[in-house]
């Protein structure tokens, strides 16, 4: 089974609107971290935001947020106001604390985001 | 700022020719990992660091090699190289225990084996 599943290859969003772009997870592990990327044309993996599995309330940096549902198993990243500059491939990625190797992230297939002006 | 830099962005070579890639960090980073992104198959772990001279084996370690004699550099070498491994190799290192042991990386390199 798939560690890791965004289902949406592809997301169009309006300048200024918010977007979700989801992302489900499969772990047994009772301790786990989940993190998301953004991978603009470029290249380079642009690191955004972290949740913790114990962590109570969801994680916020500037206007990416987070929404942890634990009992679902899913990590959406909210992006508010979105901008032209928000448009690349973004990834969910998963780190087990006990499961495997304890440092290695697992990540998902991605979701490519673009910004209309 | 976590700074995180690969030796080129582009790299053109040779089939059976050795390559070297190297990526620096310079936040006295304990862990250090090369990626390799291929479309439609994601982001594959080849081989990690933990510490100067230590290594452990990712999911595709075949055909590739690593070295870490110092701690802020970590080389990943290709005996010989072939064409299958033309691909975006992505180098990162973990802070610490601070946001989960989050993986910054760097800018990339994209190779290509003719």
């Amino acid at each position: 089974a798939q560690k890791i599943t965004q289902t949406q290859p592809g997301m169009f969003v309006q300048e200024k609107e918010a977007v979700t772009l989801d992302c489900t997870y499969d772990t047994s592990d009772p301790s786990y971290g989940l993190f998301w990327y953004k991978q603009p044309s470029s290249g380079e993996m642009i690191f955004l935001i972290y949740q913790g599995s114990y962590d109570q309330q969801n994680a916020t940096e500037g206007r990416y947020s987070l929404n942890f549902q634990k009992a679902r198993k899913s990590a959406n990243l909210v992006i508010s106001a979105s901008q032209l500059g928000d448009s690349a491939m973004y990834f969910c990625a998963m780190r087990e604390l006990f499961s495997g190797s304890a440092r290695q992230l697992t990540f998902g297939s991605g979701t490519q985001l673009t910004v209309l002006p | 700022d976590v700074k995180v830099t690969q030796s080129s962005r582009y790299l053109v070579k040779r089939t059976g020719e050795k390559v070297f890639l190297e990526c620096v960090q310079d936040m006295d980073h304990e862990n250090m990992f090369w990626y390799r992104q291929d479309p439609g198959l994601g982001l594959r772990l080849i081989y990690f660091s933990y510490d100067v001279k230590m290594k452990e084996k990712g999911d595709i370690p075949e055909g590739y090699s690593v070295s870490r004699e110092k701690k802020e550099r970590f080389s990943l070498i290709l005996e010989s190289a072939s064409t299958n491994q033309t691909s975006m190799y992505l180098c990162a290192s973990t802070l610490g225990p601070a946001r989960g042991d989050t993986q910054y990386f760097g800018p990339g390199t994209r190779l290509t084996v003719l």
